[in-house]
């Protein structure tokens, strides 16, 4: 069965980092494209970050030069290192592969909440 | 970025009845790469359409998409009770994806 499993997510104070882990099961993260999207609280969803099959990397503007897509081969896992973080951050965030295309997938997210 | 706005922010209908929704950008949507998604409380989305008027797999066929360019639809022939959630649109014509800010589809 085809599953995304996120973790990492918790409770941070502004200015703090943290690491998103997005682990894949049956299908491989490099043969597609893995995309982070989040959802703030009542609100509604923002496409966050997008690692290409190639490993080329976007960002939305809101996150360009705090966040940062990776993935490990190795552990069939993509990452999102986050940094600088704010309030403005704290949402659900969850794992999509292959968005808009009849292989789109989502993990089920993880809650990061920005506060002092 | 290409900007996605969806209107109306609510809509009141009874089950039965047709729902239109709409959704416009700000720029022409590349290849008509946009999609639309269903989300229920506490629930991740659901791919509804892609291609704009494709429907994916599972997707009933009350469900229909629509247009190009800059305007999108999306269309429910005919309202179940499992059709009342949230739908947004998203654009993947361009390396910036964007969504629009969603559409609540409540029971009046």
């Amino acid at each position: 069965e085809v599953q995304l499993v996120e973790s990492g997510g918790g409770l941070i104070q502004p200015g703090g980092s943290l690491r998103l882990s997005c682990t894949a099961s049956e299908f491989t993260v490099s043969d597609n494209y893995m995309s982070w999207v989040r959802q703030a609280p009542g609100k509604g969803l923002e496409w966050v970050s997008l690692i290409y099959r190639g490993g080329i990397t976007y960002y939305a503007d809101s996150v360009k030069g705090r966040f940062t897509i990776s993935r490990d081969n190795s552990k069939n896992t993509v990452y999102l290192q986050m940094n600088s973080l704010r309030a403005a951050d704290s949402a659900v965030y969850y794992c999509a592969r292959d968005l808009g295309s009849p292989r789109d997938f989502w993990g089920q997210g993880t809650l990061v909440t920005v506060s002092s | 970025e290409i900007v996605l706005t969806q209107s109306p922010g609510t809509l009141s209908l009874s089950p039965g009845e047709r729902a239109t929704l709409s959704c416009r950008a700000s720029q022409s949507v590349s290849s008509s790469y946009l999609a639309w998604y269903q989300q229920k409380p506490g629930q991740a989305p659901r791919l509804l359409i892609y291609g704009a008027s494709t429907r994916a797999t599972g997707t009933p066929d009350r469900f229909s998409g629509s247009g190009s360019g800059t305007d999108f639809t999306l269309t429910i022939s005919r309202l179940e009770p499992e059709d009342f959630a949230v739908y947004h649109c998203q654009q993947y014509g361009s390396s910036l994806y964007t969504f629009g800010q969603g559409t609540k589809l409540e029971i009046k």
